[in-house]
């Protein structure tokens, strides 16, 4: 069964600390993306990349940063956490579909970080 | 980004039909309508996607109207597993935006 693996369901952090969540999949997918789901506010975008070693900005980067050194992994890093970054963090990865296809993405199960 | 419209919430009783309605006013002629849904403490889950055409697949069927402009989500039989989130979606390339999506109850 084809897989999103996120190392840790729960964290708890403390304000200023450095936080990485680690993603890894086993599609041979081109596509990582990082989203946090907040109550009331759905998904929102944090980064994505599209091959090793690129990244792009989604709607919301600021106070994080991504790492792609390899294929299947995909981390995001919280160089100072504040209490305003306690959420659900999920990642997904996805391929075309297809010669001229959509994407579909695959989530993980998700990281709820809390920041005292 | 091209947004999409669903119901805040929707309830079915076990075994009936559901009919998830999302309108899409702004979509693109390359846009692919995506719909994803969210059990309780897990991430969102792929449901069916299409772009022009109704499609059919082993959880559901998507029925795209002829202008675009609106789709809907069937379940055929809803079950008590199909209490969740679900959230329909524009895709054009990487680029995916989730609203808040319409919460679905089944009721035994």
């Amino acid at each position: 069964d084809v897989k999103v693996t996120q190392s840790s369901r729960y964290l708890v952090k403390r304000t200023g600390e450095k936080v990485f969540l680690e993603c890894v999949q086993d599609m041979d997918h081109e596509n990582m993306f990082w989203y946090r789901q907040d109550p009331g506010l759905g998904l929102r975008l944090i980064y994505f990349s599209y091959d090793v070693k690129m990244k792009e900005k989604g709607d919301i980067p600021e106070g994080y940063s991504v790492s792609r050194e390899k294929k299947e992994r995909f981390s995001l890093i919280l160089e100072s956490a504040s209490t305003n970054q306690t959420s659900m963090y999920l990642c997904a990865s996805s391929t075309l579909q297809g010669a001229v296809g959509a994407n579909v993405l695959t989530f993980g199960a998700g990281s709820r970080l809390t920041v005292l | 980004d091209a947004k999409t419209t669903q119901p805040n919430s929707m309830e079915s009783n076990e075994e009936e039909p559901v009919h998830l309605p999302c309108n899409h006013s702004t979509i693109s002629g390359t846009d692919y309508i995506h719909w994803y849904r969210q059990l309780p403490s897990q991430g969102p889950e792929y449901v069916i996607h299409g772009l022009t055409s109704n499609v059919n697949n082993r959880m559901a069927s998507l029925a795209i109207a002829e202008d675009r402009k609106s789709s809907t989500l069937i379940l055929h039989r809803a079950t008590l597993r199909d209490a969740a989130v679900y959230y329909c979606i524009l895709n054009y390339g990487q680029n995916f935006v989730f609203g808040p999506g319409t919460r679905l109850s089944v009721l035994p």
